[in-house]
């Protein structure tokens, strides 16, 4: 059971270019969120999705897009990457339905923006 | 707009000592939840609180929830030093639909 699967784990991207961060469950989960994690600071919530065709912003949407075509995959796109946007980006899926639900993270991607 | 405050957010202390962190939040929240990052890593979940009044224990650690005050705890008893990492409270609220964190607290546990 692989769980949240991120690639890449670590990349340098230029001023101005563009990426995508992978995020893969495998858990079934409909629910499944993007954080950026500043050094020495909390997660701040960047998109989420509650199922497939469905998604919304959070706090720190600016400069990001996402799409979920399917429950598995929820990827975050970053357009003109920005030195800004340099921090660490967890991804993290749950199950809606019932109260206590665990909210499994990914391992991080770790993304400098030069 | 839901906020969630944690303190201290610095904490050194002594092998052996008692501590508490608190998690204190601005709405009403469906449940609470503590987790465990070490440096570089992901989180690790601890606790998940869903009622007032609820309590859960894990080893040194043991987590409290009220809901009527909006304030969770964080208990560490006797700190050993792989205790040492930073702590995070999130709240969840149904309505919309998200997980908001604090800003952590990184504890240090001096041998």
């Amino acid at each position: 059971n692989a769980g949240v699967t991120q690639t890449p784990k670590f990349r340098i991207l230029k001023i101005g270019q563009s990426m995508t961060l992978q995020c893969t469950q495998d858990m079934n989960h409909n629910y499944m969120y993007w954080y950026r994690q500043d050094p020495g600071m909390g997660l701040k919530l960047i998109y989420y999705s509650v199922g497939a065709g469905i998604t919304d912003k959070g706090e720190v949407p600016n400069g990001y897009n996402v799409s979920r075509s399917t429950t598995e995959d929820f990827p975050l796109r970053l357009e003109l990457a920005a030195p800004s946007q340099t921090s660490v980006y967890f991804c993290a899926s749950s199950y809606s339905k019932g109260l206590g639900n665990t909210i499994y993270f990914g391992e991080g991607s770790w993304l400098t923006v030069v | 707009e839901l906020k969630v405050e944690q303190n201290p957010l610095f904490l050194s202390m002594q092998e052996g000592k008692n501590y508490t962190i608190y998690c204190n939040y601005s709405t009403t929240s469906d449940r609470l939840y503590w987790y465990r990052q070490d440096p570089g890593k992901s989180l690790e979940s601890l606790f998940v609180l869903l009622s007032n009044g609820a309590v859960k224990q894990e080893g040194r650690l043991m987590a409290s929830l009220d809901t009527k005050a909006r304030l969770s705890t964080l208990h560490i008893t006797a700190a050993v030093h792989d205790l040492s990492a930073t702590y995070f409270c999130a709240v969840f609220t149904q309505g919309a639909q998200k997980l908001v964190f604090g800003q952590g607290t990184r504890l240090t546990i001096n041998p």
